[in-house]
């Protein structure tokens, strides 16, 4: 089983280019979620999703942008990259919400030059 | 304001010693909470998670939590700690609608084990 797969691992950009981070799940999880991880302040929620078609807000949603198009996909939009995006990004899925397992991919190490 | 707080950045113990591993949260209800583990290089990892019953909770790896909803805290033990045990710890709280509907994240404790 693949589980959740994300794709690239690293990436390096420059100010103000633009990408996607591509995530996907082969469990049928309702919920999907992006999370920017940096040194000492954890995890923090970007997007998530709680079906295909519905997306909703994190803690943390400024200059990225999702879709859910499909049960299987969620891929996370960089617009105009920051040097303050620099991070390591998690997706992770789960079968409800927060009371459920999240089942995490490896992360994209993206760093903004 | 509400938070989910681990309090040591780094702890090191020597392989063979007892671990534990504090998490303390300060959301009203009693939340969903959760312990995940990350390798370097890896995603996070459920460890074990409560949701209610028995306070003491066992996860993989020969872990165990205890919830005290007095101290609101559930720190993480382990009574012999492995080499293959160094990772970073994340204890995680599941909130309710009030709060957002939201699973909340502590800042996470690096362990390092000495040989």
């Amino acid at each position: 089983n693949a589980g959740v797969t994300q794709t690239p691992k690293f990436r390096i950009l420059k100010i103000g280019q633009s990408m996607t981070l591509q995530c996907t799940q082969d469990m049928n999880h309702n919920y999907m979620y992006w999370y920017r991880q940096d040194p000492g302040m954890g995890l923090k929620l970007i997007y998530y999703s709680v079906g295909a078609g519905i997306t909703d807000k994190g803690e943390v949603p400024n200059g990225y942008n999702v879709s859910r198009s499909t049960t299987e996909d969620f891929p996370l939009r960089l617009e105009l990259a920051a040097p303050s995006q620099t991070s390591v990004y998690f997706c992770a899925s789960s079968y409800g919400g927060v009371s459920e397992k999240l089942f995490f991919g490896s992360g994209t190490q993206l760093s903004v030059l | 304001a509400q938070s989910v707080t681990q309090p040591d950045i780094h702890i090191t113990v020597s392989e063979g010693a007892s671990l534990e591993l504090r998490c303390n949260y300060s959301y009203g209800a009693t939340p969903y909470l959760f312990w995940y583990v990350q390798s370097p290089g890896q995603g996070l990892q459920l460890l074990l998670k409560y949701f209610s019953g028995d306070t003491l909770v066992q996860g993989i790896k020969g872990f165990e939590a205890e919830f005290k909803r007095s101290q609101s805290s559930f720190n993480l033990r382990k009574p012999s700690v492995h080499w293959s045990d160094a990772a970073e710890y994340f204890c995680a709280v599941g909130v309710g609608e009030e709060y957002g509907n939201k699973l909340v994240f502590g800042a996470g404790t690096i362990l390092r084990v000495k040989s």
